[in-house]
């Protein structure tokens, strides 16, 4: 079946870096990627939707310039997390469809703690 | 506003009993939900889709537009089936899914 995967599965970082997630579609090239977050103990919550060779369109209250991400092929997105806080530690979880199917496949998700 | 309502937290039930696992959803357009399960330490997967109306390792779920409900239900309960379960709505462009709080389903031997 279509696999997921992120990169790394677990970061810690100091205040006021920057740390980028990679999101790979192993076997299928994705068209459309997302990027979720998820709080512990909550459901997820949709970041941004992410197209290959276009911007990505983000979600009302995610802010763009914090949140960078890339789609820079048909396998790969990223997301950056600019300028780090604390509060932006959380569970972050990356999804893709394959062409224009209607099942999103899901990575293992990558925890990110802010020091 | 597009939403997905899953009034409970936990269920549970003991091995062999019946579950329903209960979502409602408000959207204005013509609905397609989903049923997805995480387990234990694992990532998120689909378990079912209301337009394919098949049943999935013992679950199944009907779309009740009279009621924007679609709760899956299984009949007998077995401890593998313990995981958290959460109801999606596709709504908006490009595919994109919205996620009901979940619920934790518990069977217990």
């Amino acid at each position: 079946g279509a696999v997921v995967s992120q990169h790394p599965s677990w970061v810690i970082c100091k205040s006021g870096t920057s740390v980028k997630i990679e999101c790979r579609s192993l076997d299928f090239q994705a068209t459309t990627m997302f990027w979720y977050r998820q709080f512990p103990k909550q459901s997820l919550m949709l970041m941004a939707t992410s197209n290959e060779g276009s911007k990505a369109t983000y979600e009302q209250g995610v802010e763009k310039d914090k949140f960078l991400i890339n789609h820079a092929s048909l396998t790969l997105s990223t997301l950056t997390v600019t300028s780090a806080h604390p509060e932006d530690s959380s569970f972050y979880i990356c999804s893709a469809l394959e062409g224009f199917g209607y099942e999103q496949y899901f990575g293992p998700g990558t925890r990110l703690t802010v020091t | 506003a597009q939403r997905v309502t899953q009034p409970e937290k936990l269920l549970s039930v003991f091995k062999g009993a019946p579950v329903e696992l209960k979502c409602n959803y408000s959207y204005s357009g013509s609905p397609e939900l989903f049923w997805y399960v995480q387990y234990s330490r694992q990532r998120l997967q689909l378990l079912l889709r209301h337009i394919s109306r098949e049943s999935i390792k013992g679950f199944t779920a009907d779309l009740n537009k009279g009621e924007t409900s679609f709760h899956l239900k299984k009949p007998f309960a077995q401890e593998e089936d313990s995981a958290m379960y959460y109801c999606a709505l596709k709504g908006g462009g490009y595919n994109k899914l919205i996620f009901g709080a979940g619920t934790r389903l518990a069977v217990h031997p």
